[in-house]
Protein backbone atom coordinates (compact mmCIF):
# COMPACT_ATOMS: atom_id res chain seq x y z
CA UNK A 1 0.00 0.00 0.00
CA UNK A 2 1.07 3.52 -0.76
CA UNK A 3 1.81 5.32 2.51
CA UNK A 4 0.76 9.09 3.04
CA UNK A 5 2.78 11.37 5.41
CA UNK A 6 1.83 14.14 6.76
CA UNK A 7 3.42 16.83 8.66
CA UNK A 8 2.68 18.70 10.85
CA UNK A 9 0.14 16.71 12.50
CA UNK A 10 -1.07 19.83 14.45
CA UNK A 11 -0.78 23.39 13.83
CA UNK A 12 -2.00 26.67 15.67
CA UNK A 13 -2.64 29.55 13.45
CA UNK A 14 -4.02 33.16 14.05
CA UNK A 15 -6.67 34.51 11.57
CA UNK A 16 -5.27 36.48 9.05
CA UNK A 17 -1.87 34.08 8.82
CA UNK A 18 -0.97 31.56 6.72
CA UNK A 19 -0.76 27.76 6.97
CA UNK A 20 0.76 24.95 5.10
CA UNK A 21 0.51 21.50 5.42
CA UNK A 22 3.23 18.85 4.15
CA UNK A 23 2.26 15.48 2.64
CA UNK A 24 4.43 13.08 0.90
CA UNK A 25 3.45 9.79 -0.50
CA UNK A 26 5.84 6.35 -0.50
CA UNK A 27 5.43 6.02 -3.94
CA UNK A 28 4.90 8.72 -7.39
CA UNK A 29 1.89 9.15 -7.57
CA UNK A 30 1.69 10.57 -11.66
CA UNK A 31 -0.13 8.13 -13.19
CA UNK A 32 0.66 7.06 -17.20
CA UNK A 33 -2.04 9.21 -18.12
CA UNK A 34 -0.23 12.18 -16.99
CA UNK A 35 -2.70 13.39 -13.97
CA UNK A 36 -1.53 12.99 -10.47
CA UNK A 37 -3.58 11.39 -7.77
CA UNK A 38 -3.42 13.92 -5.07
CA UNK A 39 -6.39 15.53 -3.15
CA UNK A 40 -6.81 17.36 0.02
CA UNK A 41 -9.84 16.94 2.24
CA UNK A 42 -11.03 19.09 5.40
CA UNK A 43 -13.17 16.93 8.11
CA UNK A 44 -14.93 19.96 10.28
CA UNK A 45 -15.71 19.26 13.65
CA UNK A 46 -18.57 17.05 13.61
CA UNK A 47 -18.77 16.94 9.81
CA UNK A 48 -18.08 14.21 7.22
CA UNK A 49 -14.68 15.34 5.17
CA UNK A 50 -15.52 17.23 2.67
CA UNK A 51 -13.26 17.66 -0.86
CA UNK A 52 -11.12 21.24 -0.94
CA UNK A 53 -8.40 20.17 -3.53
CA UNK A 54 -8.09 17.48 -6.50
CA UNK A 55 -5.21 16.26 -8.64
CA UNK A 56 -2.88 18.61 -6.85
CA UNK A 57 -3.51 21.79 -7.22
CA UNK A 58 -7.44 22.19 -8.61
CA UNK A 59 -10.19 23.60 -6.43
CA UNK A 60 -13.41 21.64 -5.76
CA UNK A 61 -16.77 23.58 -6.54
CA UNK A 62 -17.26 26.37 -3.96
CA UNK A 63 -14.14 26.04 -1.97
CA UNK A 64 -12.00 29.33 -1.41
CA UNK A 65 -9.51 30.59 -3.65
CA UNK A 66 -7.41 31.06 0.02
CA UNK A 67 -6.70 27.24 -0.88
CA UNK A 68 -4.54 26.09 -2.73
CA UNK A 69 -2.26 22.80 -3.38
CA UNK A 70 1.03 22.24 -4.84
CA UNK A 71 3.99 19.93 -5.96
CA UNK A 72 4.25 16.82 -8.03
CA UNK A 73 5.73 13.12 -8.12
CA UNK A 74 5.34 12.32 -4.04
CA UNK A 75 5.70 15.76 -2.40
CA UNK A 76 2.67 18.15 -2.05
CA UNK A 77 1.93 21.29 0.11
CA UNK A 78 -1.78 22.85 0.94
CA UNK A 79 -1.13 26.32 1.51
CA UNK A 80 -3.92 28.20 3.15
CA UNK A 81 -3.52 32.50 2.50
CA UNK A 82 -5.54 33.85 5.42
CA UNK A 83 -6.77 31.31 8.14
CA UNK A 84 -10.10 32.10 8.55
CA UNK A 85 -12.07 30.43 11.36
CA UNK A 86 -14.21 28.30 9.96
CA UNK A 87 -10.82 26.36 8.15
CA UNK A 88 -11.00 24.79 11.66
CA UNK A 89 -10.64 20.91 11.44
CA UNK A 90 -8.32 18.02 9.77
CA UNK A 91 -7.05 18.06 6.54
CA UNK A 92 -6.33 14.98 4.97
CA UNK A 93 -4.22 13.91 1.98
CA UNK A 94 -5.05 11.13 -0.22
CA UNK A 95 -3.89 9.57 -3.09
CA UNK A 96 -5.94 7.87 -5.57
CA UNK A 97 -3.90 6.44 -7.52
CA UNK A 98 -3.59 2.62 -6.68
CA UNK A 99 -6.07 0.71 -4.59
CA UNK A 100 -6.23 0.92 -1.65
CA UNK A 101 -6.50 4.62 -1.96
CA UNK A 102 -5.13 5.70 1.61
CA UNK A 103 -5.49 8.53 3.58
CA UNK A 104 -2.30 10.76 5.76
CA UNK A 105 -2.66 10.95 9.47
CA UNK A 106 -4.49 14.27 8.73
CA UNK A 107 -3.53 17.38 10.35
CA UNK A 108 -5.56 19.36 13.19
CA UNK A 109 -5.88 22.97 12.45
CA UNK A 110 -7.07 25.26 15.13
CA UNK A 111 -7.14 28.88 16.01
CA UNK A 112 -5.10 30.74 18.24
CA UNK B 1 -28.01 18.75 -4.88
CA UNK B 2 -25.99 15.51 -4.06
CA UNK B 3 -27.54 13.61 -1.62
CA UNK B 4 -25.84 10.00 0.15
CA UNK B 5 -27.79 9.08 3.10
CA UNK B 6 -26.28 5.61 5.05
CA UNK B 7 -28.62 3.74 7.44
CA UNK B 8 -28.06 -0.09 9.32
CA UNK B 9 -25.41 0.36 11.68
CA UNK B 10 -26.19 -0.27 15.44
CA UNK B 11 -24.86 -2.35 17.94
CA UNK B 12 -23.50 -5.82 17.21
CA UNK B 13 -22.08 -8.42 19.08
CA UNK B 14 -18.86 -9.70 17.73
CA UNK B 15 -19.06 -12.51 14.92
CA UNK B 16 -22.91 -11.41 13.55
CA UNK B 17 -23.87 -9.40 10.63
CA UNK B 18 -24.62 -5.96 10.02
CA UNK B 19 -26.05 -4.46 6.36
CA UNK B 20 -25.45 -1.02 5.22
CA UNK B 21 -27.70 0.79 3.21
CA UNK B 22 -26.79 4.36 1.31
CA UNK B 23 -29.51 5.80 -0.22
CA UNK B 24 -28.40 8.20 -3.38
CA UNK B 25 -30.25 11.02 -4.92
CA UNK B 26 -29.22 14.62 -6.62
CA UNK B 27 -26.87 13.11 -9.43
CA UNK B 28 -27.07 10.37 -11.83
CA UNK B 29 -25.95 7.18 -9.99
CA UNK B 30 -24.96 4.13 -12.92
CA UNK B 31 -22.21 7.01 -13.68
CA UNK B 32 -19.87 6.55 -11.28
CA UNK B 33 -18.13 4.62 -8.86
CA UNK B 34 -19.15 4.35 -5.04
CA UNK B 35 -17.09 3.42 -2.11
CA UNK B 36 -17.15 3.04 1.39
CA UNK B 37 -14.68 4.72 4.00
CA UNK B 38 -14.90 4.16 7.57
CA UNK B 39 -13.58 6.27 10.39
CA UNK B 40 -13.03 4.30 13.93
CA UNK B 41 -13.64 6.89 16.71
CA UNK B 42 -10.91 9.43 17.11
CA UNK B 43 -9.24 8.28 14.42
CA UNK B 44 -8.46 8.50 10.74
CA UNK B 45 -9.92 7.94 7.62
CA UNK B 46 -9.37 4.21 6.33
CA UNK B 47 -11.17 3.10 2.43
CA UNK B 48 -12.76 -0.23 3.33
CA UNK B 49 -14.20 -1.07 -0.20
CA UNK B 50 -15.20 0.29 -3.36
CA UNK B 51 -17.23 -1.05 -6.40
CA UNK B 52 -17.50 0.80 -10.30
CA UNK B 53 -20.29 2.07 -11.81
CA UNK B 54 -21.79 -1.59 -13.52
CA UNK B 55 -20.74 -3.74 -10.69
CA UNK B 56 -17.76 -4.99 -12.87
CA UNK B 57 -14.77 -3.94 -10.83
CA UNK B 58 -14.88 -4.31 -6.78
CA UNK B 59 -12.23 -4.19 -4.21
CA UNK B 60 -11.54 -4.53 -0.61
CA UNK B 61 -9.18 -3.31 1.86
CA UNK B 62 -6.94 -6.29 3.02
CA UNK B 63 -8.58 -6.01 7.04
CA UNK B 64 -11.99 -7.25 5.60
CA UNK B 65 -11.38 -8.99 2.47
CA UNK B 66 -13.64 -12.23 2.70
CA UNK B 67 -15.80 -10.91 5.02
CA UNK B 68 -17.75 -7.98 3.50
CA UNK B 69 -19.32 -7.97 0.70
CA UNK B 70 -20.26 -4.93 -1.69
CA UNK B 71 -22.90 -4.30 -3.71
CA UNK B 72 -25.05 -1.98 -5.60
CA UNK B 73 -28.30 -1.69 -7.07
CA UNK B 74 -28.70 1.01 -9.88
CA UNK B 75 -32.55 0.19 -10.48
CA UNK B 76 -33.11 1.89 -6.44
CA UNK B 77 -29.84 4.39 -6.87
CA UNK B 78 -28.37 2.58 -3.77
CA UNK B 79 -25.04 1.23 -2.52
CA UNK B 80 -24.91 -1.78 0.10
CA UNK B 81 -22.28 -3.66 2.13
CA UNK B 82 -22.81 -6.63 3.96
CA UNK B 83 -20.46 -7.38 6.72
CA UNK B 84 -19.88 -10.44 8.34
CA UNK B 85 -18.14 -12.16 11.36
CA UNK B 86 -17.72 -8.82 12.73
CA UNK B 87 -14.83 -8.14 15.34
CA UNK B 88 -14.40 -5.27 17.68
CA UNK B 89 -11.89 -3.66 15.55
CA UNK B 90 -14.68 -3.23 12.95
CA UNK B 91 -16.38 -0.68 15.35
CA UNK B 92 -16.23 2.63 12.99
CA UNK B 93 -18.64 5.57 11.78
CA UNK B 94 -19.14 4.13 7.88
CA UNK B 95 -19.44 6.64 5.55
CA UNK B 96 -20.58 6.48 1.89
CA UNK B 97 -18.71 8.43 -0.97
CA UNK B 98 -18.87 8.63 -4.74
CA UNK B 99 -16.29 8.71 -6.87
CA UNK B 100 -15.55 11.51 -9.68
CA UNK B 101 -14.99 8.42 -11.94
CA UNK B 102 -16.95 5.31 -13.46
CA UNK B 103 -14.09 2.70 -12.40
CA UNK B 104 -12.45 1.68 -8.58
CA UNK B 105 -9.45 3.31 -9.56
CA UNK B 106 -7.70 5.74 -10.15
CA UNK B 107 -10.23 6.66 -7.27
CA UNK B 108 -11.53 9.89 -5.22
CA UNK B 109 -14.63 10.83 -3.60
CA UNK B 110 -16.28 14.27 -4.16
CA UNK B 111 -19.33 13.82 -1.94
CA UNK B 112 -20.19 11.77 1.27
CA UNK B 113 -22.23 11.03 3.22
CA UNK B 114 -22.99 12.18 6.93
CA UNK B 115 -22.01 8.42 7.81
CA UNK B 116 -24.06 5.32 9.88
CA UNK B 117 -22.44 4.16 13.40
CA UNK B 118 -21.34 0.56 13.55
CA UNK B 119 -20.24 -0.49 17.05
CA UNK B 120 -18.91 -4.02 17.60
CA UNK B 121 -19.45 -4.94 21.22
CA UNK B 122 -20.51 -7.96 23.47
Amino acid sequence: DIVMTQTPLSLSVTPGQPASISCKSSQSLLHSDGKTYLYWYLQKPGQSPQLLIYEVSSRFSGVPDRFSGSGSGTDFTLKISRVEAEDVGVYYCMQGIHLPPTFGQGTKVEIK
Amino acid sequence: EVQLVESGGGLVQPGRSLRLSCAASGFTFDDYAMHWVRQAPGKGLEWVSGISWNSGSIGYADSVKGRFTISRDNAKNSLYLQMNSLRAEDTALYYCAKDRHFGVVPSYFDYWGQGTLVTVSS
